[in-house]
């Protein structure tokens, strides 16, 4: 079936050592998010590509960067993970932009000791 | 500032009654409604949607309504089924942002048999 998968479903990394997220999807969708989901609290989008554009959002802290190799593929990467930044990272994507549903992996819980 | 608001954390409902789940917003740009549906450890995953120019959409068990003037939307599920319990969530958008969503902070429904 076509999908988004994310990899891997649980990682545990330390205080400041960096860590790499993993999304890939079969759909050959256009647009690809990342969204920080803490406990209780609404996803919060980090930032989407449509293509190669990347469009961060103005409150994304700097610690968190992204990359799209390829229409299959989308890294997130966490440069010096904070405490604060445990939670749950979701992956989306959508075919074009506009009034087209998101379809989402089932998340990779990051947990930092 | 959240401008997605579900006031209710959870919500509790005997198998076979009529569910109504609630979502407030404060952005009056926002032109699109979406409502998802998740399981635990499992993605959001796509239930229905509306356009600001209507203010019903139905789709099975599943209708969404939608009152511009008081900026509220409800989600009705009739007749409810244990197998809808799961977490929703509503979101929005607006035309002028891509397809960016913004997303309340989600209601646990319970159905019981």
């Amino acid at each position: 079936d076509a999908m988004v998968i994310q990899n891997p479903r649980y990682q545990v990394t330390q205080f400041g050592k960096p860590v790499t997220l993993s999304c890939s999807q079969t759909l050959n969708h256009n647009v690809m998010y990342w969204y920080q989901q803490k406990s209780s609290q609404a996803p919060k989008l980090l930032f989407h590509y449509y293509d190669k554009d990347f469009n961060n959002e103005a409150d994304t802290p700097d610690n968190f960067q992204s990359r799209r190799p390829n229409t299959s593929f989308c890294f997130l990467d966490i440069r010096s993970p904070g405490l604060g930044d445990a939670a749950m990272y979701l992956c989306a994507t959508s075919k074009i932009r506009g009034n087209q549903p998101q379809h989402f992996g089932d998340g990779t819980r990051l947990s930092i000791l | 500032d959240q401008q997605v608001k579900q006031n209710s954390p959870s919500l509790s409902v005997q198998e076979g009654r009529i569910s109504i789940l609630n979502c407030d917003y404060t952005n009056s740009m926002f032109d699109y409604f979406l409502w998802y549906k998740k399981y635990p450890a499992e993605g959001p995953t796509f239930l229905i949607s509306i356009s600001s120019i209507k203010d019903k959409n139905e789709d099975g068990r599943f209708t969404v309504f939608l009152n511009k003037s008081a900026k509220h939307l409800s989600l009705h599920i009739v007749p409810s089924q244990p197998g809808d319990s799961a977490v929703y969530f509503c979101a929005a958008k607006k035309e002028t942002s891509g397809s960016r969503l913004t997303f309340g902070e989600g209601t646990q429904l319970t159905v019981n048999p």
